[in-house]
């Protein structure tokens, strides 16, 4: 079965500063998006940022941006200048098929004033 | 434009009891996904249906049902609820039916509460 591993439950970073979360992935296909979300308090799943698999290039998407290493299943987040507005749940998700999305457990990340 | 739409935001039921949960996908998205998330996990997939048709289940017993309109609304059904149903159900909907290749939006959720 494929699965999602994040390995930091928590995280904490100053405001301003930069913090990356970690995520490595299982996945038998050969062309897939990698995906993070983040959850706020309000729940809604709001998506961060996408990565195409079979593109060499990083996703970047204003403050946030990967590091994917398809050879390593590797795919992490890397968040610069961090406000307080990011703290939330931040998850990892993959393919697990054609049909769904496999997600890791999360991350919590707390930005501080 | 209209977000992913689920109703009710917040439900209590009772054990044995029967839910429905409804979702609106984005226009012009014909690919609706459920998924559970318990407290403290990542969602867990459920269903996907596309053009009306069941694409994938995932792990959860036939007490689960659900099916996708003309329109390409969904509902979700739970019968004969437990304890261990409570938890944030969560919609998702898509231009194509594969997540290889598209990106998944979410609804606010639906918290489903059995006591």
């Amino acid at each position: 079965a494929q699965t999602v591993t994040q390995s930091q439950p928590e995280m904490s970073v100053q405001e301003a500063e930069t913090v990356t979360l970690s995520c490595t992935y299982d996945t038998s296909e050969s062309n897939y998006y990698l995906f993070w979300y983040k959850q706020p308090p309000s729940r809604q799943m709001i998506l961060v940022i996408r990565q195409e698999a079979y593109k060499q290039q990083n996703a970047t998407e204003n403050r946030f941006s990967v590091n994917f290493q398809k050879a390593a299943k590797s795919f992490s987040l890397k968040i610069s200048d961090s406000q307080l507005g990011d703290t939330a749940m931040y998850f990892c998700a993959s393919p697990g098929g054609s049909e769904k999305l496999v997600f890791g457990k999360g991350t919590k990340l707390t930005v501080n004033p | 434009d209209a977000g992913v739409t689920q109703s009710p935001t917040h439900l209590i039921k009772t054990r044995g009891q029967h839910v429905t949960l409804r979702c609106s996908p984005i226009s012009g998205h014909k690919s609706v996904s459920w998924y559970q998330q318990v407290l403290g996990q990542g969602p867990q997939f459920i269903f996907q249906y596309y053009e009306k048709e069941e694409r994938g289940r995932g792990n959860f017993p036939d007490r689960f049902s659900a099916r996708q309109f003309p329109n390409y609304s969904s509902e979700l059904n739970v019968n004969a609820l437990l304890l261990g149903d409570s938890a944030l159900y969560l919609c998702a909907s898509s231009f194509l039916s594969s997540p290889l290749n598209t990106e998944a939006f979410f609804g606010q959720g639906t918290r489903l509460t059995v006591v």
